[in-house]
């Protein structure tokens, strides 16, 4: 199975941008890129996912390596209710489940 | 819309009980999950459901069996409660969307001690 690799946790200030990292090393050709978050004491929430190129929403964008072997989710301001775990996955084409893994825990400094 | 919600939000079981966790999603999705998650860890599956009438082992079954008899609803049974059964168990939710471009709807998650 396609895994990630993301820090265990990071810190950030109060309204600047935040980058996280997940690296997938095995992901295939169409295999997506997912990010989701969890706050304190509620399920997991979508923030956003892509296959190729960057994608933007609401919540946060998300740049993908040209070579698909890396990703980061960026937070362009940093609010302390972004306080949560991200957990980065990969969706696999002719699967129909997502495997989560520890993800990132993201403490924010007010 | 309600979304996808679980009952009962907390159950302590004493070890050797049975019970059953509900959830039930209003979005006509055909694919349904249980995950479990630990303290300070992510989230494993346990089973999950492709449609009504189709269910199928994730990463953690042992102890747990499912059913999916409406498209609505995806109960989890606990047969023989064991304190390694201790965990919060999310049940989640998504459109019939192939190739991996689909978003996974959460419910609230149930808190279940066994002692």
């Amino acid at each position: 199975d396609a895994k990630t690799t993301q820090p265990n946790s990071m810190e950030s200030n109060e309204e600047e941008p935040v980058h996280l990292p997940c690296n997938h090393s095995t992901i295939s050709g169409t295999d997506y890129i997912h990010w989701y978050r969890q706050l304190p004491s509620q399920g997991p929430e979508y923030v956003i996912h892509g296959l190729t190129s960057n994608v933007n929403n609401r919540m946060a964008s998300l740049a993908i390596a040209e070579d698909r072997k890396s990703s980061t989710l960026i937070l362009h301001r940093a609010t302390l209710r972004d306080a949560a775990v991200y957990y980065c996955i990969l969706s696999l084409f002719r699967d129909d489940k997502i495997i989560f893994g520890k993800g990132t825990r993201l403490h924010i400094l007010p | 819309n309600a979304g996808v919600t679980q009952t009962p939000k907390f159950r302590i079981l004493k070890i050797g009980q049975s019970m059953t966790l509900q959830c039930t999603q209003d979005m006509n999705h055909n694919y349904m999950y249980w995950y479990r998650q630990d303290p300070g860890m992510g989230l494993k599956l346990i089973y999950y459901s492709v449609g009504a009438g189709i269910t199928d082992k994730g990463e953690v079954p042992n102890g747990y069996n499912v059913s999916r008899s409406t498209t609505e609803d995806f109960p989890l049974r606990l047969e023989l409660a064991a304190p390694s059964q201790t965990s919060v168990y999310f049940c989640a939710s998504r459109e019939t969307l192939f190739g991996g471009t689909y978003e996974q709807y959460f419910g609230p998650g149930t808190r279940l001690t066994v002692t």
